[in-house]
C-alpha cells in the first residue's frame, strides 16, 4: 500500500515570504499527486494537483513539483498572504485508495 | 454538477450509544466513496473506502463499520460508541476507475460524552 510522509508539520512564515512543504510516497505506481487546503473547521479542498507525466505545474502563487525518481513532490507558495494560513495536505492515491500526509499547519505572520 | 451531502453537521452522543452518519452524492454514478476521521489538530485517517455497491474496504481495526446500500450512499455506523470515537468525520467521493480529485462533504463533528 501507499505510505505518504509530509514535512514539516508546522510552518510559520512572514507575509510576503515563500512557503515550501514536502511529501514523499512509497508506491512507485502512484501517478496522481494532489494538494488540499483545509481552513479551520472547514472541509479540505483541492488547490493544485500534478500527474506523473509532468515535472512542475503552476497556478498563480502556488506551484507543485514532482520528482518521480526520488518519489517526492513539493508545494510552493510564493508571496504568502494572511489568507494562506491553513492546514495543507498532500495525497498519493493508488488503486482508488486516497491516502493523505499528516498535514502542515501554515501560519502567515503579518 | 456533482454535490455531496453529509449529515448531521454536529452530534453529541453518550458512550455506548449507536451511531449512523449518512453521506450521499448527486450528479455522478459509480463514484469511489471514502470515510475519514480527523482528530483535533491531526491528519486525515482513512477509515473505509468503497469502489462499488456492497464493496467495503476497511483500513484500520476499530469500533466502526461502513455500508454502501446504494450506488451513491455511504453510511458509517457503530453499535456502541467509545470516547475515543470523538472527532471530525468526513465523507468524500472521487470519480470511479480514476485517480483524480476527491470532493469532501461538510463533515460531522462527533463528540462522545
Amino acid at each position: 500500500g501507499e505510505n505518504v510522509e509530509q514535512h514539516p508539520s508546522t510552518l510559520s512564515v512572514q507575509e510576503g515570504d515563500s512557503a515550501v512543504i514536502k511529501c514523499t510516497y512509497s508506491d512507485s505506481a502512484s501517478n496522481y499527486f494532489p494538494w488540499y487546503k483545509q481552513e479551520l473547521g472547514k472541509r479540505p479542498q483541492l488547490i493544485i494537483d500534478i500527474r506523473s507525466n509532468v515535472g512542475e505545474k503552476k497556478d498563480q502563487r502556488i506551484a507543485v513539483t514532482l520528482n518521480k525518481t526520488a518519489k517526492h513532490f513539493s508545494l510552493h507558495i510564493t508571496e504568502t498572504q494572511p489568507e494562506d494560513s491553513a492546514v495543507y495536505f498532500c495525497a498519493a492515491p493508488n488503486d482508488y485508495k486516497l491516502s493523505f500526509g499528516a498535514g502542515t499547519t501554515v501560519t502567515v505572520r503579518a | 454538477s456533482q454535490t455531496i451531502h453529509q449529515w448531521p453537521a454536529t452530534l453529541v452522543q453518550p458512550v455506548g450509544s449507536p451511531l449512523s452518519l449518512e453521506c450521499t452524492v448527486e450528479g455522478t454514478s459509480n463514484p469511489n466513496l471514502y470515510w475519514y476521521r480527523q482528530a483535533a489538530g491531526r491528519g486525515l485517517q482513512l477509515l473505509f473506502y468503497s469502489v462499488g455497491i456492497g464493496q467495503i474496504s476497511s483500513e484500520v481495526p476499530q469500533n466502526l463499520s461502513a455500508s454502501r446500500p446504494q450506488d451513491r450512499q455511504f453510511i458509517l455506523s457503530s453499535k456502541k460508541l467509545l470516547l475515543s470515537d470523538s472527532g471530525f468525520y468526513l465523507c468524500a467521493w472521487s470519480k470511479g476507475l480514476e485517480n483524480t480529485e476527491a470532493f469532501f462533504g461538510q463533515g460531522t463533528r462527533l463528540t462522545v460524552v
